[in-house]
Order: structure tokens, then sequence, then C-alpha cells
């Protein structure tokens, strides 16, 4: 069955670093994915998509690439600030269907000052 | 810009209740998904609809149900409440199957 795995420890970075996230995926060849933002008791914000036939995205200072053959995407914060602390969540939409959009279970990210 | 906007945003319901959680999605939308997130877990795929038909269905309780109506809105009913319904529900919308927009979420509290 189709599986999204993230890394399930929390991520503690300095501030200024670069964060990089991981979303691998199997049994499964996605058309997209997307990643979201999640704040605790909020819903979950669309960050960017990444489509099969893009290697790589970048809005502002993130930078998502996605690799069909390793089944992998990976998620870049470039100059990470406090502000960047949140829950984020790869996604696929279903191979049984496009109205479905499963979620990986997020990975935590802190940053300190 | 307008956007998905659920209610009510907190609901506190006793055991074997009934509650409804309405979802108005984005204009032009033509997509609508239902969420359930307990705490500490990832958002749990419910329902969906595609222009106000059923199009696909999660790991959705019998007791749970959802429609579309003509004006877009959609409700989900969620019957015979168990202590185990507490969560976070979340409406979202999308158009073209591309990016989804979520609300703000109904958080559920069974007594």
């Amino acid at each position: 069955s189709q599986k999204i795995e993230q890394n399930s420890e929390a991520l503690n970075i300095q501030e200024g670093k670069t964060a990089t996230l991981t979303c691998n995926y199997t049994n499964y060849s996605p058309a997209y994915l997307q990643w979201y933002r999640q704040d605790p008791g909020r819903g979950p914000v669309f960050l960017l998509l990444i489509r099969e036939n893009e290697k790589e995205k970048r809005k502002e200072r993130l930078k998502v690439t996605f690799d069909t053959t390793l089944k992998q995407s990976l998620f870049h914060i470039t100059a990470s600030q406090p502000a960047d602390s949140a829950t984020y969540l790869c996604a696929l939409p279903a191979y049984s269907s496009a109205s479905k959009i499963i979620f990986g279970s997020g990975t935590r990210l802190s940053i300190r000052p | 810009a307008a956007g998905v906007i659920q209610s009510p945003r907190h609901l506190i319901k006793e055991k074997r209740e009934t509650a409804t959680l309405k979802c108005y999605p984005i204009p032009r939308h033509d997509t609508v998904y239902w969420y359930q997130q307990g705490p500490g877990q990832d958002p749990q795929f419910l329902i969906s609809f595609y222009e106000k038909m059923q199009s696909d269905k999660g790991s959705i309780p019998d007791r749970f149900s959802a429609q579309q109506f003509s004006d877009y809105h959609s409700e989900l009913n969620m019957s015979s409440l168990e202590l185990g319904d507490s969560a976070l529900y979340f409406c979202a919308s999308s158009s073209m199957n591309t990016e989804a927009f979520f609300g703000q979420g109904t958080r559920l509290t069974v007594v």
C-alpha cells in the first residue's frame, strides 16, 4: 500500500542555518508532491507543489527537490528563523484517486535563536 | 482573498450525541476534503467531494456521513459520538487537483 515517511524525530537547528527535511514514499509514482506547514491547533498551510517532471522548485527561502528515482523529496529552509518553527507535512495525491491527499506524519522543526 | 470557512470553531458534545460541522470552500474550487487530526497525529483523510459528488472515502466510521450542497458548502455529520471522536476536524478545498487550502478547523470535544 502507499506509504509516506518523514523524519519522525524533531529537528532542532540554530538560527541562520539551513534546515533540511526528508520525505520518502513507496509503492507509488505520484504526479506531484506537496509540502505544508502546520502550527499547533491550526490548519495546514500550503507551501510548495513540485511536479514529477520538475527536479527543483524555489520560493523565497524555501527549496524543494523531487527525485522520482529515489522516491524522495527534500525540503530546505535557508537562513532559518525562529518563526520557521512548526511541523512540516509532506503530502501526495493517493494513487487510487486524485481527490484524496495523503499526508506524512510530519517533522517538527525548532529553530533556536 | 476568501479562505475556507469552518463553523463552529469549537464544539463540546456529550457521548452519544450528534454533531454537525460546516465548511464553506473557496469559491470556484471543485474539490472539498474532510480530515480528522488527533493530538500529535497527522491529518487523516475522511472523505472528499468533487463537484458535489462524493469522490473518495477514507477511514471514516459508519457513524459519520457527509454531503456537499448545491451552493458547494459541505457538512460533516457525526452521530453516536464517542470519546475517541474528540479531535480537530479540518475542511479543505482545491481546484483542479492542485494545492489544498485548509480552514481553521473545528475542535470537537466529546465528554
